[in-house]
């Protein structure tokens, strides 16, 4: 099976500048997470969502991230405006009932703010 | 917050010895999962032990779990030098919406 896809793999903005990102979870999948892992930690969940409900969205800092997965299937993470403490990865993953509670990552997009 | 503390931080190795990784965890879990991270796979999940069980183990990888000390182990056997990775615990503590708290993580180097 296609695994999660994530775009752009690479983003360097300056700070106050705005920035999103894209998900594409593996197909079928109807639970999605995004989280942030900054350089030597581990992910930090930011947001979950099941089909296109929010589930969990206790870490994110709601004043300048958004994220929205309309039709239950891609979703979007923006930052707006970016603040040099948001250089990190944004993992996206997915995780389907068939597999239990294995969450299946996608590459990640390293964003470096400026 | 994060849930999972790795113990060592980094660990460095030469080919064929066995790594061992430790995670201590706070509150009571639902299952603890391990999960690799490389530069070329990206974040792949290795391994998940439940609470109700000790001992599991899968190919090389042998995962051990006290709930009594909150605390896990991982075990790589034989190991590669295609096992330098960043290793990760990561705690579901139960609920419908399978959050997963990761740690910090151990770097392991494994040397040809």
């Amino acid at each position: 099976e296609a695994g999660v896809a994530q775009s752009p793999r690479y983003k360097i903005i300056e700070k106050r500048q705005s920035v999103a990102f894209w998900c594409n979870p593996i197909s079928g999948h109807a639970t999605l997470y995004w989280y942030q892992q900054i350089l030597g930690q581990g992910p930090k969940l930011l947001i979950q969502f099941q089909n296109n409900g929010v589930v969990d969205d206790s870490q994110l800092p709601k004043d300048r991230f958004s994220a929205e997965r309309l039709k239950g299937v891609d979703s979007t993470l923006k930052i707006q405006p970016a603040k040099l403490e948001d250089s990190a990865v944004y993992l996206c993953a997915s995780r389907g009932e068939a597999r239990g509670n294995e969450q299946f990552f996608g590459p990640g997009t390293r964003l470096t703010v400026l | 917050s994060q849930q999972g503390e790795e113990d060592p931080q980094a660990l460095s190795i030469q080919e064929g010895e066995n790594a061992t990784m430790n995670c201590s965890y706070k509150t009571s879990i639902n299952n603890l999962q391990w999960y690799r991270q490389n530069s070329g796979r990206g974040l792949v999940h290795l391994i998940l032990i439940r609470s109700n069980e000790r001992e599991k183990h899968s190919g090389r990888l042998r995962v051990t779990l006290d709930t009594s000390k909150k605390s896990s182990s991982l075990l790589i056997t034989a190991s590669r030098a295609a096992d330098t990775a960043s290793y990760f615990c990561a705690t579901n503590s139960g609920g419908s919406n399978y959050k997963l708290t990761f740690g910090k993580g151990t770097l392991l180097t494994v040397n040809p």
